[in-house]
């Protein structure tokens, strides 16, 4: 089954302790991004990769990092997160460049207490 | 002012009705263009794209204005399972970058 994978679900955690959202997908994708999405404000495209090690910021980057080393995964690392990092993360990969559909994953609920 | 703008409802319409939304954007360089649909805490999925000749999909049909800078979706004959927030995706030129809108809340009522 075609499919985008993030892990965990959900987090509740501190602030300053180093967390790592894995995403992987199954379809030979080249373009993988991550987004946060708040109320009011829609989802907010972070990172994007437009294949292996090739990254570029979006358009709230600050505080998180990424990388693509495989073309199946593009994990999203909070090296010292933050309360205004709390938020629902999605994961999305489509076929190339930005071309739609993108998939999305089933979405990271992250806390930051 | 956002680079896409929604009027985030909710609308509030009777199975049946017809619905339509607007969606404005700012980037005259922006390069194609989408409805999402996500339900509640769930992931967004694609609705239909845009195209500049306006599109049909059964009950939803798309349009796009480039020289106003809109998009519009309009759905007929509204179902209980239409309800939903309807979510404008604009592609930057380029293609690289995506602007998701804030969204329209639509509730369908029995």
């Amino acid at each position: 089954e075609a499919q985008v994978t993030q892990n965990p679900r959900y987090l509740i955690t501190v602030t300053g302790k180093k967390l790592t959202v894995t995403c992987s997908q199954n379809m030979n994708h080249e373009y993988m991004s991550w987004y946060r999405q708040d109320p009011g404000l829609g989802l907010r495209q972070i990172y994007y990769s437009m294949n292996v090690e090739v990254t570029d910021k979006g358009d709230v980057p600050e505080g998180y990092k990424v990388s693509r080393k495989e073309k199946r995964n593009f994990p999203l690392i909070l090296e010292s997160p933050s309360p205004n990092q709390t938020s629902l993360y999605f994961c999305a990969s489509s076929l190339s460049l930005a071309a739609q559909p993108q998939h999305f994953g089933d979405g990271t609920r992250l806390s930051i207490l | 002012r956002k680079e896409v703008e929604q009027d985030p409802g909710p609308f509030n319409v009777p199975e049946g009705a017809t619905v339509a939304f607007n969606c404005t954007y700012s980037n005259s360089a922006s390069q194609s263009f989408f409805w999402y649909r996500q339900d509640c805490r769930k992931e967004p999925k694609l609705l239909m794209s845009v195209y500049s000749s306006g599109n049909e999909d059964g009950r939803f049909t798309a349009q796009l204005n480039r020289a106003s800078q809109y998009i519009s979706l309009l759905i007929r004959d509204s179902k209980l399972s239409d309800s939903a927030t309807y979510l404008c995706v604009v592609n930057r030129a380029g293609g690289f970058k995506t602007i998701f809108g804030a969204g329209t809340r639509l509730f369908v009522k029995a």
